[in-house]
């Protein structure tokens, strides 16, 4: 299988406090997104960083690329409980279509 | 003033049945697309369509035959309804033709097969 690895499956944390994702791919990519998913909801993209590109930021989100790793990561800063969702990344190996490759979801819960 | 829409949002039926899941969307977009999320959240492309043509075709079985009767509509129908099948499936389209393009995601249809 190409899908990618997330670590960890399950984070939880205090709101306030800091949270990363690490996602580990396996083939060459154009770009890597993160999109979020609320319990029973669809997926809502989040920001996307090209593979020359090593650290983007957007809000309280910063995301990392290490291409030489096939790694990235997601840090979600002063989180809140609205931030209580599955985390996945996403990669494109850049044909043209858009084919992504999610990864397995890392489980964030923020509690009060 | 929803972007993706999907019919139904729940699905129950029966082994061996033929159902279909209808996707729209209002965004003006030219590709649209199926994923199939499992039971371990496990999220996979199964087809995507540019402009009514098929272009992305993954190993799924013929069972599955996606249909696209104008850009805005995406429709997935199954044939023979098989345990495995149970899945939430999610349509989702794109904004352009650029490998940097947001995909904008349905709000799924969670199917059961008993």
């Amino acid at each position: 299988s190409q899908q990618g690895e997330e670590d960890p499956q399950a984070l939880s944390i205090q709101e306030g406090e800091n949270a990363t994702m690490n996602c580990s791919y396996k083939t060459s990519i154009n770009n890597l997104q993160w999109y979020r998913q609320n319990s029973g909801r669809g997926l809502v993209h989040l920001i996307l960083i090209r593979s020359n590109e090593r650290e983007k930021h957007s809000g309280r989100l910063r995301v990392t690329l290490d291409t030489s790793k096939k790694s990235s990561s997601l840090l979600i800063t002063a989180s809140r409980a609205a931030d209580t969702a599955s985390y996945f990344c996403a990669t494109d190996e850049g044909t043209g279509f858009q084919k992504l490759v999610f990864g397995t979801g890392t489980r964030l819960l923020v509690s009060p | 003033d929803t972007a993706v829409s999907q019919t139904p949002k729940y699905l129950v039926t029966q082994m061996g049945n033929d159902k279909s899941i209808k996707c729209e969307q209002n965004l003006g977009h030219d590709t649209m697309y199926w994923y199939k999320q499992d039971s371990k959240k496990f999220l996979k492309i199964m087809f995507s369509y540019n402009n009514k043509e098929l272009i992305i075709n993954e190993t799924v079985p013929n069972r599955f035959s996606p249909k696209s009767p104008d850009k805005a509509h995406l429709n997935l129908h199954i044939n023979s309804l098989e345990l495995g099948d149970s899945a939430v499936y999610f349509c989702a389209s794109r904004t352009g033709t650029s490998s940097t393009d947001t995909q904008y995601f349905g709000p799924g249809t969670r199917l059961t097969v008993l």
